[in-house]
Parts: C-alpha cells; structure tokens; sequence
C-alpha cells in the first residue's frame, strides 16, 4: 500500500462547478499536509496547507484534513479554465520530506 | 519562478550511460531534496540533504547517489542508466532542517533513456 493513496482521474468539469479532489494516507507520523498543483510541463507549486486536523480556507480554495479516517481533501469553488493542472497531495512528517501521492489530472472546461 | 535553478531541462542519454543533474536551491535554503516523477509512479522521493549532509532517504536505487556541496548546490548522479529511468527529475529547497517546511520545486530535468 502506497503512503498516500490518490485517484488520478483524469476529472472534467464544467467551469463554475464546485471540485472535490481527495487523497487517504496510512503514516500515523505525518503531522501536516500540502496541496501542490502542477501545471504541464512545470515543477509543482505549493497551493494549500494544512497542519494537523481542520479546515483551510484560501479564496476559492477549501482543504481539509481528517487524521482520524486518514483523509485529505480539497475543494476548488467556482472552477475556471485556469484552475486546470495535475494536483498533488503530500504528507509530511519529522523528516521534513514530503510523500506525494499520484496526483488527480482535472480539467476544467469553458 | 520559484527561485530552484535545475540543469539541464533536458537530457538524452542510451542505457548503461551515466549522467549529472544539477540543482542550485533558493538563497539561503539549506535543505536540498532530490524527487523523481515518472507517470505510473507518481512523485517518488529519493532523497534528502541538509547543510551538506543527507538527511533522509527515500526510494532511491543504488545506481543513484547525490550530495550537496558547500556552496549548497546539489547534484544527482545516475549511472548504468536503464530504459525506466526515463522520468523528470525535480529539485527542492526549503529553509528547513524538517518539520513542516513548504517545498520550492524547479522546473525539473527531463531524462529520455534510449
């Protein structure tokens, strides 16, 4: 089993609409958690992140972390065309590497 | 531009070749870590320096090693290269020895293995 475990669609939305994109994990030892989004062709960029269990809010971006079921999620609202990049889920812990998952390819069409 | 300068962009190489990327972190940045993304695997992590000395170890193969110099630069070796090298090889920096330190990503070095 994989650290974190991530659905890599690939997810087409219309744009406006409301995306859930979602990662489990198994380390009990990661402490904080990273969305990442990369564009094609380019390295990935942090976008949210959240230490511990809770709720995120960043614009029209929404993370949230659920240590008890090992579940990580974010939400973009208001999809645009923009928004269409591979995102990244990471867990990180003592070490201070970051385990990613596979990422979730979306799209958002005009 | 995240400030991680990572050369070449790309590199074309045979099997049983070896090859040098080199990463130049962000100013002031003294950890240094080594990622390889490959598109049945995801971002893998190989392997991490700090201030010179490694840090961590991921799933790097023997046939890899890296190390960060004085002037914090970091290099990563591959050698007796195989067709399933073929990946992008990202550089990262943080100002961090550990905990919690966001990531600065390059834009990664694309290794083609023929």
């Amino acid at each position: 089993q994989k650290e974190v475990e991530q659905d890599p669609g690939p997810l087409s939305v219309p744009e406006g609409a409301i995306v859930s994109l979602n990662c489990t994990y198994s380390n009990s030892a990661f402490q904080y958690f990273m969305w990442y989004r990369q564009y094609s062709r380019k390295g990935p960029e942090l976008l949210m992140y959240t230490y511990s269990s809770g709720n995120k809010e960043d614009g029209r971006f929404t993370a949230q972390v659920d240590k008890s079921s090992k579940y990580i999620s974010l939400f973009i609202r208001d999809s645009q065309p923009s928004d269409s990049a591979t995102y990244l889920c990471a867990g990180g812990g003592s070490q201070g590497n970051l385990i990613f998952g596979k990422g979730t390819k979306l799209s958002v069409k005009p | 531009d995240s400030g991680v300068t990572q050369t070449p962009k790309h590199l074309i190489t045979a099997t049983g070749q070896r090859v040098t990327l080199r990463c130049s972190p962000r100013s002031g940045d003294l950890s240094v870590y080594w990622y390889q993304q490959s598109l049945d695997q995801g971002l893998q992590f190989l392997i991490q320096y700090y201030n010179g000395e490694e840090r961590a170890k991921g799933n790097i193969l023997e046939r890899f090693s890296a190390q960060q110099f004085p002037d914090l630069h970091s290099e990563l070796n591959l050698s007796s290269l195989e067709l399933g090298d073929s990946a992008l090889y990202f550089c990262a920096s943080s100002g961090l020895a550990g905990v919690g330190g966001e990531l600065f990503f390059g834009e990664g070095s694309r290794l083609t293995v023929l």
